[in-house]
């Protein structure tokens, strides 16, 4: 079975710092690949997802992620943060053409910006 | 943009008890989930329901659950007889199509069982 690890619990930056949180899973096919993200009281919104092609993908809010195959990594990154970028953020894997659309997700990170 | 919501946002049961937790995808979606996450831990999968059927569920997906699409609109997850450990947020979610296409989450209903 398919797991996801994010290599952060908390991460806690000021405001103009840049952000690279860490997504690895282990399975050895094909997978999809998502960022959602979940602020305060809400629920989890997309950023960003690979499917294939161009593994340099870009979200909303300035976010872009990394699929590396070689690495089983998917990590997101943000040139320069902001405050409202406080929230947790969850990588999620499906598999591809087997599975009917269930998403394992890592644990979250917890991303705290000061301004 | 279309949302999927949840109802109720919280709710108290005690132990032993039925529950039914309400869902109303995005209408032109075809795809259901059910997850929950337990305080501290990871969103887990519990089941994905398409033309009327589920179409896989996890471990976690015991007799005790299951799963309904009552009406063109509601989705609902109902736990038959709660245990302290069904206590967890639960989140609905759909799609257009499976794998492809991204999953939109509900705010998810926070079950406390006492």
């Amino acid at each position: 079975a398919q797991s996801v690890s994010q290599h952060n619990h908390h991460v806690i930056l000021s405001e103009a710092a840049s952000l690279e949180l860490g997504c690895n899973y282990s399975y050895g096919g094909t997978v999809n690949l998502f960022w959602y993200v979940q602020y305060p009281g809400q629920h989890l919104q997309l950023l960003l997802k690979y499917f294939s092609g161009d593994p340099l993908v870009k979200g909303i809010k300035g976010f872009e992620a990394e699929f590396i195959k070689s690495k089983f990594s998917f990590n997101l990154r943000k040139p320069s943060v902001q405050w409202s970028d406080t929230a947790e953020y969850f990588c999620a894997v499906g598999i591809y053409g087997t599975s009917y659309g269930k998403l394992t997700f890592g644990q979250g990170t917890i991303l705290t910006v000061h301004p | 943009e279309p949302e999927v919501t949840q109802t109720p946002s919280h709710q108290v049961t005690q132990m032993g008890q039925e529950v039914i937790l309400r869902c109303v995808p995005i209408s032109n979606h075809l795809y259901f989930y059910w997850y929950r996450q337990i305080l501290g831990q990871k969103v887990e999968f519990l089941v994905s329901f398409y033309n009327n059927e589920i179409s896989e569920k996890s471990e976690i997906f015991d007799d005790q659950f299951s799963v309904e699409r009552p009406d063109g609109s509601n989705f609902t997850l109902k736990i038959r007889s709660t245990k302290l450990e069904d206590s967890a947020m639960y989140f609905c979610a759909s799609s257009e199509g499976q794998g492809d296409q991204p999953q939109h989450f509900g705010d998810g209903t926070r079950l406390s069982i006492l």
